[in-house]
């Protein structure tokens, strides 16, 4: 079956710091999700890869997927406060029911 | 965009009665629905997919007779937590997805979780 890992697990960062939390799969990736979530609430959908290399950003956030689509990285620039929280990458796990299988999850937390 | 809306937010009850939390998908139709539990400081774990009008999908290790999903719409799902005991205690959580297809190529939209506790 299908594991995501990512890492690192936790992290803190002084405001204004660049950081970058990676995910590594197992198998081949189909599509790779982003998410953000903050303590005790849902999640936060950030960004969509599919296509081997491809780079997407939204504001400070940048996520990329590799060539070999088995990695992708979330690189966040000039880090605030408002991005401390819990990132987890997703994958459907190609088996055509839509399910998704989530990476270990990073925690953020970023110092004033 | 999509939005799925998880009521309720927050539930408090005695050891022995029945939850039910309810997903909606507010401004499209679902399909599919998935459950997810998450413990502290912990990924989420899938519980059950919810398919309308048949009967869910679990995931290895989930009790059907304990974790009662009904999919009676395209736009709800409901999760009964039947008996509940302490250790039921968790962060629940819904997503919906708006795609079609065998591959989905749209992200799954999620609730906002019931926090439940079970004393």
């Amino acid at each position: 079956s299908q594991e995501l890992e990512q890492s690192p697990q936790s992290l803190i960062v002084q405001e204004g710091k660049n950081l970058t939390i990676n995910c590594t799969s197992s198998k081949t990736l189909y599509g790779l999700y982003w998410y953000k979530q903050k303590y005790g609430e849902g999640l936060i959908f950030l960004m969509m890869l599919q296509k081997g290399g491809e780079e997407k950003s939204h504001e400070k956030i940048t996520a990329k997927l590799d060539e070999k689509k088995q990695q992708s990285s979330l690189h966040i620039t000039a880090s605030q406060p408002s991005h401390a929280g819990i990132y987890l990458c997703g994958a459907d796990n190609n088996s055509g029911t839509y399910k998704y299988i989530f990476g270990t999850g990073t925690r953020l937390k970023v110092l004033a | 965009g999509a939005v799925v809306s998880q009521h309720p937010s927050w539930v408090i009850c005695k050891s022995g009665t029945s939850v039910k939390i309810e997903c909606r998908s507010l401004d499209f139709q679902a399909t599919t629905m998935f459950w997810y539990r998450q413990f502290p400081k912990q990924s989420l774990m899938l519980m059950a997919t919810s398919n309308e009008g048949s009967k869910a999908t679990y995931e290895q290790g989930v009790e059907k007779d304990k974790f009662l999903i009904n999919h009676a719409s395209l736009t709800l799902s409901t999760l009964t937590v039947t008996s509940a005991h302490p250790e039921d205690s968790s962060f629940y959580i819904c997503s919906a997805n708006t795609g079609t297809g065998v591959y989905s190529n749209q992200p799954q939209h999620f609730g906002d979780g019931t926090r439940l506790s079970i004393l």
